[in-house]
């Protein structure tokens, strides 16, 4: 394990399902993110959270719905999804300090395969 | 949007030969960052390379970085069946904040035994 837990590993839904996707961090990272991995594509960054605010967005749609309660959780909610949204969920961290040292190193979780039906 | 881009796409060799991975990005950068992926997990950071530096060796892997031409080559020597992964470099570039890591499609090794 990595220090970067997600769960469930496998979730199949329904296009009017309502699901929630969990990341725990166990390092003391103080930077969260979620990253949508579908096949043959680049890695798509979908949110960044740093100290527990988010600080981008990459204009994904609002049917995918982030929440960071704290330093150590974050959520992505998912409701009426779309077939096109199956794919690995990756959530990452890293330490807010790379701002300052110019290194931004991420430590990933194991995803969440979704299938959208 | 900025982000690397691996070359070739897919790769197969024997045990023991070398591998050689591409990655071209477009604009100016902090550091540069190769990834590996075993299918189906999490990306695991391999090894990192400033803007500032040409060359740096980690084990078996060597990285380059020739910020003239915007690329960087990662070398992984005396390959093993174990190094079948896909590999990713990932850009972290000065005007965006630093979260914002953007990585490319990545390279599919395949190493036969």
């Amino acid at each position: 394990e990595t220090g970067v837990t997600q769960t469930p590993r496998h979730l199949v839904m329904g296009m009017t399902n309502k699901k929630s996707l969990k990341c725990e961090q166990h390092l003391g990272h103080n930077a969260m993110y979620w990253y949508k991995q579908s096949a043959k594509k680049p890695l798509e960054l979908m949110f960044v959270y740093s100290l527990e605010e988010r600080v981008e967005n990459n204009s994904v749609p609002s049917r995918f719905s982030p929440e960071c309660p704290n330093s150590s959780h974050l959520f992505l909610h998912l409701h009426t999804l779309q077939p096109e949204d199956s794919a690995l969920y990756l959530c990452a961290s890293s330490q807010e300090g790379g701002r300052t040292s110019g290194a931004n190193v991420l430590t990933f979780g194991a995803g969440s395969r979704l299938t959208v039906l | 949007s900025q982000q690397g881009e691996e070359d070739p796409q897919a790769l197969s060799i024997q045990e023991g030969e070398n591998a050689t991975m591409n990655c071209s990005y477009k604009t100016s950068i902090n550091n540069l960052q190769w990834y590996r992926q075993n299918s189906g997990r999490g990306l695991v950071h391999l090894i990192l390379i400033r803007s500032n530096e040409r060359e740096k060796h980690s084990g078996r892997l060597r990285v380059t970085l020739d910020t003239s031409k915007k690329s960087s080559s990662l070398l992984i020597t005396a390959s093993r069946a174990a190094d079948t992964a896909s590999y990713f470099c990932a850009t972290d570039t000065p005007w965006y904040n630093n979260n914002d890591m953007r990585f490319g499609a990545g390279t599919r090794l395949t190493v036969k035994p």
